[in-house]
């Protein structure tokens, strides 16, 4: 497509409860990347993926955060046991070359 | 350490000039992009600047000077529908990840 398409468009979960989202990248963008966006703007760069390969994940709380670019699926971001502070926007974005980087949506991800 | 710096509400009139300031300080430099962000939506690409000088699109203009570690957004000819955050993000060296200020958010009065 001609857009990144993110879904769900809100996610509501109970503290400790698992949460999965989802991004289809720009047709012909090898590269994706998550972002979390808390109040007041703050992003937060969590992952980015070469095609399949994860390219850099300094940003990603790795004790229960996961993701995974798999070919001809969509891409995800998984959070395992949520907590209160998880509570943000994700936002995924795709690049077909390391310069202007196009941004889905976003996931609203609520943790009651 | 990484450091982006803008400052968090500006206001201006329609009609009128406004310019966004961005300073920063990251380990490595490999280009700065502004990005505008209405309430509840995706960032969409402004500018990207590379080397130094004045990048002008149409209403907007973005400028950086790598050695002050310094640019700024330059909006013309001012909208109401402007009225939205505007984010200086800059590309650190050897990756490809955003490195983001908080935004400054802006409004336009008519």
């Amino acid at each position: 497509g001609e857009e990144v398409a993110q879904t769900p468009k809100h996610l509501v979960r109970g503290e400790g409860q698992k949460a999965k989202l989802y991004c289809a990248p720009i047709k012909g963008h090898s590269y994706v990347f998550w972002y979390q966006q808390v109040l007041k703007n703050e992003f937060k760069f969590l992952i980015s993926f070469q095609n399949e390969n994860v390219f850099d994940e300094t940003g990603m709380p790795k004790e229960r955060f996961s993701a995974k670019c798999l070919p001809n699926s969509p891409c995800s971001l998984e959070i395992q046991a949520t907590k209160l502070e998880d509570s943000a926007v994700y936002f995924c974005a795709s690049s077909p070359q390391p310069n202007e980087q196009f941004f889905g949506p976003g996931t609203r991800l609520t943790v009651l | 350490g990484q450091n982006i710096d803008q400052p968090t509400e500006m206001t201006a009139t329609e009609g009128a000039i406004v310019q966004i300031n961005c300073t920063y300080q990251t380990s490595g430099f490999n280009g700065l992009f502004w990005y505008q962000q209405h309430a509840g939506e995706a960032p969409t690409f402004l500018s990207y600047n590379v080397l130094d000088g004045l990048e002008e699109k149409g209403r907007f203009s973005s400028f950086l000077s790598r050695s002050k570690g310094y640019s700024y957004l330059l909006l013309k000819e001012l909208q109401m529908k402007d009225s939205a955050s505007y984010l200086c993000a800059v590309r650190p060296f050897n990756t490809d990840k955003l490195i983001f200020g908080t935004g400054t958010r802006l409004q336009v009065f008519p």
